[in-house]
């Protein structure tokens, strides 16, 4: 069974400062993607990364993924309130053939930024 | 706003009741999942269907059985649930196997 390490489980701030989630396993991914869950909605997909080393950004969020495709992280610039959520890492590992769809998730960061 | 659709958002049902659950997406997307998710824990894959065929099932209980009538439409069967099975039931569709999935709101589901 692989495994998707995410850290840290829990992360408490105040409005305007910097964080990073990091998520790490053994294995090599084909992909991964990084997913924002608000209570009472579904994951909302923020970014997939493909290319070992890829660094994208999307408005105060970098998403970077190592050169050996086995670890990824998410860097929040000055959090605001309206980031708070759970944060899900999750990704399809290359076992030399298809994961068939199978998506394995990390164990999720629970983000709340205070105002 | 979702564009994977699921309905209802919220169901009651008892033990002995016979339930469905439904979702909808117009994307063209080939691959259509079911999911249960517990209270700020990860998604748990139940079923994977590729091109309208079950390609995924994890082992799941067989109260709970899905369908795929279309490319467009994915249903999940609920019948002689357990309260255990109260539970966020998200589903999730893909262009095709291995690629990014994109999740509806879900359906709050409560066994009593």
């Amino acid at each position: 069974t692989q495994l998707l390490e995410q850290s840290p489980q829990f992360l408490s701030i105040q409005e305007g400062e910097n964080l990073t989630v990091y998520c790490n396993s053994s294995s090599v991914f084909s992909s991964l993607q990084w997913y924002r869950q608000e209570p009472g909605e579904g994951p909302v997909l923020l970014v997939t990364v493909v290319t070992g080393g890829e660094v994208k950004k999307l408005k105060r969020l970098t998403f970077q993924f190592g050169d050996a495709r086995k670890d990824s992280s998410l860097h929040i610039t000055a959090a605001q309130p309206g980031d708070t959520g759970l944060y899900l890492c999750a990704g399809f590992y290359n076992a030399g053939g298809t994961s068939y769809g199978k998506l394995t998730f990390g164990q999720g960061t629970i983000l709340t930024v205070h105002p | 706003d979702t564009e994977v659709t699921q309905t209802p958002k919220h169901l009651v049902m008892g033990m002995t009741n016979k339930k469905s659950l439904k979702c909808e997406q117009h994307m063209g997307h080939r691959a259509m999942y079911w999911y249960k998710q517990k209270a700020k824990k990860p998604p748990e894959l139940m079923f994977v269907y590729s091109y309208e065929k079950l390609s995924i099932n994890e082992s799941v209980p067989s109260r709970f059985s899905p369908e795929c009538p279309n490319s467009s439409l994915l249903n999940l069967h609920l019948h002689a649930l357990q309260p255990e099975d109260s539970a966020l039931y998200l589903c999730a569709s893909s262009l095709r196997v291995n690629q990014p999935q994109h999740f509806g709101d879900g359906t709050r589901l409560s066994i009593l």
